[in-house]
């Protein structure tokens, strides 16, 4: 079985720059998350997406978009990229509540 | 009320011992504490969780003891060796609503062969 899966894995921006990054579920999971890690620190809740709507927002501000697709893939989008945007971005998808599988996430740089 | 309180920040402990990673919450509403383990560019991995309604869980080598009045949980590693040399996050949520997980700060553990 396939586990989460992110795309690209790694990647550079420049200040300014926009970025999209990519996640499939787990095959059957129809609820996605996505979470930034900055080093050194625990994930932090940035959306949630259950059957294509938005069931939960963190504390991001609106340069953060995201949907999800009729086969529950999902995609993050940041606009006007900060150096302070710089961090791990996880994906993770669920069948039940509560029990979240993470993906590798996505490393992205902004320089 | 959204924070959990992760301690220690690191831990360094030899090959054979127990160690004991603690978490805090407030908000009482939360009803899903897992723990995750994560290697250096992995994405978390989930270990075991645990509801308020059960004050211990084991799975394998791994232990949550669960305080519901004080609002603690810790997981305890038994007879850990180097390959459990990772970092370790405690979560919380509600299995309610929006799902959203709050995550400690973490604990870089090592163990010493």
């Amino acid at each position: 079985d396939a586990g989460v899966t992110q795309s690209p894995t790694h990647l550079i921006k420049t200040r300014g720059q926009h970025v999209t990054l990519r996640c499939s579920p787990i095959s059957g999971h129809k609820s996605v998350s996505w979470y930034q890690q900055v080093l050194g620190q625990g994930p932090q809740f940035i959306f949630q997406y259950y059957e294509k709507e938005e069931r939960g927002r963190g504390n991001f501000p609106d340069r953060f978009s995201a949907r999800q697709f009729p086969n529950y893939s999902s995609e993050l989008n940041v606009n006007a990229l900060l150096l302070g945007d710089s961090a791990l971005y996880l994906c993770a998808s669920s069948l039940e509540a509560g029990r979240y599988t993470f993906g590798s996430g996505t490393r992205l740089t902004v320089v | 009320q959204q924070q959990v309180k992760q301690s220690p920040q690191s831990l360094i402990v030899q090959k054979g011992g127990i160690p004991i990673i603690n978490c805090a919450y407030e908000n009482t509403a939360f009803d899903y504490f897992p723990w995750y383990q994560q290697f250096p560019g992995k994405g978390p991995a989930l270990l075991i969780a645990i509801r308020p309604d059960v004050s211990e869980k084991k799975e394998g080598r791994f232990t949550i003891s669960f305080n519901k009045s004080a609002k603690q949980f810790s997981l305890h590693i038994m007879d850990s060796q180097p390959g459990d040399s990772a970092t370790y996050f405690c979560a919380a949520s509600m299995t309610s609503g929006t799902y959203k997980y709050i995550f400690g700060t973490g604990t870089r553990l090592k163990v010493l062969a």
